[in-house]
């Protein structure tokens, strides 16, 4: 079966532009991540979903960032009135069970965002 | 707080030379720790975790909690093996992770 998809695989946008980001995670996968990661950095963690609840949004930087898995699969990372500083790769991973299960995560490819 | 170190950003070996990628980890709790690797062009794989105890395209880790260590080792490098490491920790709902190591294996 296919593995987590993530659209745009690129996306450039002007200050201030809102955008939205995509991920379709493994099907069946209850839980759904979503990372930051900057240039010559490691992932850091944006929000994480247990099926459609929003468990833990704590990584989000500043609240033009919002994350929603409405139906518990698909899930949607928007940024609004983007700024250089969020220039990045976005990345979404799904696995099976909950963090506390130790379950393996899978990535998808990411989304490299560039604000200018 | 750095909660995952990875002291090295980047790590030459020849081939057929061991190669240990450092991680050192802050927590309090009962630590979960990953490796993660992603080769070039590819997306990010798990590697190996520690709870598992398995050994995966020669890679071992051992956690020291003494240390707070949990650093990567292979006693012999292939070419295939150059890649970007990343160490994580997961604390329950947050998975922290390294800023990774780039090994370069050279023939």
């Amino acid at each position: 079966g296919a593995g987590v998809s993530q659209s745009p695989r690129y996306k450039v946008a002007k200050r201030g532009q809102d955008v939205a980001l995509r991920c379709d995670p493994i099907s069946g996968h209850v839980s759904l991540f979503w990372y930051q990661q900057a240039l010559g950095q490691g992932p850091e963690f944006l929000t994480y979903f247990q099926n459609e609840a929003q468990l833990d949004k704590s990584g989000l930087p500043s609240d033009r960032f919002f994350a929603e898995r409405p139906e518990g699969s698909v899930s949607t990372l928007k940024i609004q009135r983007t700024q250089q500083e969020d220039s990045a790769v976005y990345l979404c991973a799904s696995s099976l069970g909950g963090p506390l299960d130790q379950e393996t995560q899978y990535f998808g490819p990411g989304t490299r965002l560039l604000v200018l | 707080a750095q909660r995952v170190t990875q002291p090295e950003k980047l790590l030459s070996v020849f081939k057929g030379a061991p190669v240990e990628l450092k991680c050192n980890y802050s927590y309090s709790g009962s630590p979960e720790l990953f490796w993660y690797v992603q080769y070039s062009r590819q997306r990010l794989q798990l590697l190996l975790r520690h709870i598992s105890r398995e050994s995966i395209k020669g890679f071992t880790a051992d956690l020291n909690k003494g240390e707070t260590s949990f650093h990567l080792k292979k006693p012999f490098a292939q070419e295939e093996d150059s890649a970007m490491y990343y160490c994580a920790l997961n604390t329950g709902n947050q998975f922290y992770f390294g800023t990774g190591t780039s090994l370069t294996v050279i023939p």
